[in-house]
């Protein structure tokens, strides 16, 4: 049973559309999180919900939407998108909050033509 | 803005020697401490430390933490080339939020 699991694996898509990743989590915690990683595979915080509530914000551009129907689930919604979005993203979850090991799910490549 | 600083970046080694990887940090109101091991995929949890001077070890790896100096450090033993990998450090603060330092990338040649 996948702990944290993220669709779709791999996303290519051209500039300007519109796109979605779906993340979900089975194992009962309260917080999850979005990750973005770099080609230099540097991990940046982008959200974190806690019991569907949004608790950190990173100066990201408003063309990033999280949603978080439950606190199983942390959608994140992309508008407009640009070459400098292509990264991997990581969703993952904690019991409750940081200060606790968090499970990361395993990434989803976005390349942006 | 907190700060996580890895080093070093890379390092290449041979099977059965020790290493050790080192994690400075600034944060408002250190938390824990948290090292990861990064392979293909998703990073994987390796330890969680909160408290100075006392070690925690798991197999071949261990590590310690020094909060006055603000600093952890990660060894691994006898390393084996399954050991490669991308190892994070990462801090939690006061907010919701685990800041990750850049990585080692550690290569194990046979």
């Amino acid at each position: 049973d996948t702990a944290v699991s993220q669709t779709p694996k791999y996303l290519v898509t051209q500039m300007g559309n519109d796109k979605s990743i779906k993340c979900e989590q089975n194992l009962g915690h309260d917080t999850m999180y979005w990750y973005k990683q770099d080609s230099k595979k540097f991990l940046k915080i982008m959200f974190s919900y806690n019991n569907k509530e949004l608790i950190i914000n990173e100066t990201v551009p408003n063309r990033f939407s999280p949603k978080s129907p439950d606190k199983a689930h942390l959608n994140l919604h992309i508008n407009s998108l640009e070459l400098g979005d292509s990264a991997v993203y990581f969703c993952a979850s904690s019991l409750q909050g940081p200060n606790q090991p968090q499970h990361f799910g395993d990434g989803t490549r976005l390349s942006i033509l | 803005e907190d700060k996580v600083v890895q080093s070093p970046l890379s390092l290449v080694v041979h099977e059965g020697d020790t290493v050790t990887l080192n994690c400075s940090y600034e944060v408002t109101n250190f938390r824990s401490l948290l090292w990861y091991k990064q392979e293909k995929k998703a990073p994987t949890f390796l330890f969680m430390l909160t408290s100075s001077g006392i070690e925690k070890k798991s197999g071949r790896l261990s590590s310690i933490l020094d909060k006055k100096e603000l600093f952890s450090i990660l060894n691994i033993t006898a390393t084996q080339t399954g050991d490669s990998a991308v190892y994070l450090c990462a801090v939690a603060g006061s907010n919701y939020k685990l800041t990750f330092g850049k990585g080692t990338l550690l290569t194990v040649n046979p």
